[in-house]
């Protein structure tokens, strides 16, 4: 069990530019979250979904963020034209239920930096 | 809105001597508490959640609500617990959303 991948690890984008983060759940996961940790910040509460649903988008921006997590494939976390302070480490984490005993499992988390 | 403060940016101690990371929180319920640990380029991981009242790795914690406090203790610091630690906060059973401290960065001399 390869537990929960995110890639890519890190992500260069210029001002302006799009970025796109990927997470695959654990195996047998079918929740999935989000969380931010900004420069000497602790990790926020982004967005919760599951299969083709947002059950929860409360932490995310009201702008250019955006998250999907479809039938098929990885969940994406999605920033349109980027900008510095959207320079963090972006972490999935999932589980397979609604982490009723706070047992996320945590990927390794996508650096992204925006010059 | 709950909040879950950790005084500390950075502790160093001695190989041997006892280890506290200090950690309160505010949440007028009845919140579920738990210590995450990031080992040097490893994943963030559940260390131990006050609900189990377990010892992992020689840790405890133990929830003392009439302080709002969570503090990690372990009386022998090893070099391997060097590492970051960050406290976090669920707002009872039926939550999913963590709420994290910042973090303080154990470092264990030898």
């Amino acid at each position: 069990n390869a537990g929960v991948m995110q890639n890519p690890r890190h992500l260069v984008r210029r001002r302006g530019q799009e970025a796109r983060l990927r997470c695959s759940p654990m195996k047998g996961h079918s929740h999935v979250y989000w969380y931010r940790q900004l420069p000497e910040e602790g990790l926020k509460f982004m967005v919760y979904l599951q299969k083709e649903n947002i059950i929860d988008e409360s932490g995310m921006p009201k702008e250019r963020f955006s998250a999907e997590f479809p039938k098929e494939g990885p969940s994406i976390l999605r920033i349109q034209q980027v900008v510095r302070g959207d320079s963090a480490a972006y972490f999935c984490a999932s589980s397979t239920s609604g982490a009723r005993d706070g047992g996320y499992t945590f990927g390794s988390g996508t650096r992204l930096t925006v010059v | 809105a709950q909040r879950v403060t950790q005084p500390e940016k950075l502790l160093s101690v001695f190989k041997g001597a006892p280890v506290e990371l200090k950690c309160n929180y505010s949440y007028s319920g009845s919140p579920e508490l738990f210590w995450y640990v990031q080992y040097s380029r490893q994943r963030l991981q559940l260390l131990l959640r006050h609900i189990s009242r377990e010892s992992i790795k020689g840790f405890t914690a133990d929830l003392n609500k009439g302080e709002t406090s969570f503090h990690l203790k372990k009386p022998f610091a090893q070099e391997e617990d060097s590492a970051m630690y960050y406290c976090a906060l669920k707002a009872g059973a039926g939550s999913y959303q963590l709420t994290f401290g910042k973090g303080t960065k154990l470092s264990v001399i030898p």
